[in-house]
Order: structure tokens, then sequence, then C-alpha cells
């Protein structure tokens, strides 16, 4: 059974930082893109950023380039988000998915529970 | 940039009846379109992928139809479980931008 777990979610101060981990299980994590995709209270879904299996590849919406790094540990089957320069827009639901085929389809075919990012003074 | 327009905003249909909910692109996304259902409290659930395949698990009560830039998710005969809200996504653009539609809220009539 797949299952993605995130943590790490707070309520941190305007202009702070925060990690993100989502732990994977249930599949071959190395053999997936991975994404990170948020949800402002009470508003809709919007995908935020986007690794290739391998690390090598990044992808971030232009809401959060330069302010947020996307990384993973394949040996620790496990995905990250480091989030600095944090700001009132950022505070939503972090949700980490899997992506459905082996070469990045941008489809979200597992998503964890997510995990409540704060962003206020 | 392509935008993801959704209609309605909420749909009210009642149980075992039909129910059609629209999904526009502003520009071709040809078959690269995916529906997901968000009941409350709960993440997303892939539905349709490839604008009219279903995902592992889905009832054949949900089907996709659509190209290009019209696209549309049809359940036959609703079950008191599939009120939810919908998104539609596309994902023909690359790099990865704006993906999501703003959601329809389907409720109970």
């Amino acid at each position: 059974e797949v299952q993605l777990v995130e943590s790490g979610g707070v309520v941190v101060q305007p202009g702070g930082s925060l990690r993100l981990s989502c732990a994977a299980s249930g599949f071959t994590f190395d053999d997936y893109a991975m994404h990170w995709v948020r949800q402002a209270p009470g508003k809709g879904l919007e995908w935020v950023s986007l690794i290739s299996w391998d690390g090598g590849s990044t992808y971030y919406a232009d809401s959060v380039k330069g302010r947020f790094t996307i990384s993973r540990d394949n040996s620790k089957n496990s995905l990250y988000l480091q989030m600095n320069s944090l700001r009132a827009e950022d505070t939503a639901l972090y949700y980490c998915a899997k992506d459905i085929a082996e070469d990045t389809a941008m489809v979200f075919d597992y998503w964890g529970q997510g995990t409540l990012v704060t962003v206020s003074s | 940039e392509i935008v993801m327009t959704q209609s309605p905003a909420t749909l009210s249909v009642s149980p075992g009846e039909r129910a059609t909910l629209s999904c526009r692109a502003s520009q071709s996304v040809s078959s690269n379109l995916a529906w997901y259902q968000q009941k409350p409290g709960q993440a997303p659930r892939l539905l349709i992928y490839g604008a009219s395949t279903r995902a592992t698990g889905i009832p054949a009560r949900f089907s996709g139809s659509g190209s290009g830039t019209e696209f549309t998710l049809t359940i036959s005969s609703l079950q008191s479980e599939d009120f939810a809200v919908y998104y539609c996504q596309q994902y023909n653009n690359w790099p990865p931008r704006d993906t999501f539609g703003q959601g329809t809220r389907l409720e109970i009539k």
C-alpha cells in the first residue's frame, strides 16, 4: 500500500524558514518524480514544486521560485521542501504527491494527508 | 499561461441522478487533462487522467471526455459518497506552470 506521510508544519513568523518532510512507503520511491501541492484554507489546489526521480531536475511555481527548494533522499525514501522568506500567503496545507509515471507526467496518483503551515506574527 | 475554468462553481443534484461538470482551457491542452475529487478534510483523489482514463479503483460511474479546450466529467448515478469538490488539472505545458481549475462543488439537492 502506498503511503505518504508529511511532517514539519508549524506556525512561523513572516520572513522565517521551515523544512517540510514526506516519508514514502509502499512503492519504489526512486522510480518516480515527486511533487508538493498546497491548499490555502478554504481555497483550491496549487502545484508548488516537482523533483525528478533522481533529484537532477527541479521545477517551481512562480509564486515560490527563489524562496523554496525541493529535494529528496532516495536512500531514506524521503522528500523535502525547504521554505525560506515565508509570507502570509504561504499559509496552507502542504501535500506531498507521487507522480503517476516513471518519467514525469504531472499527474498525482497518491497524496499524503498534508501538513499545515501557518505564517503569522 | 493556460487558465483552467470550471463550471458551474456549485452544482446541486439529487442522489441517483446524473451530474455533468465542465472544464475549459484557455488554449489547447490536447488530452492532457486530469480530474480529482476532494471530500472535506481529505486529500484529493485522482479520478481520471488522459481526459478519459479512469484511475485504479475508480468506479465505472465516473467518466471523462473531451480534448483540446473542452472537457467533461460525468457521474452517471450519484451516490452519497460522490458529493465533494472536483478539480480539473491540465498537464500539457512544460515546464509546469499554473495547472488546476478553481473547482466545482457538487452538493446534494
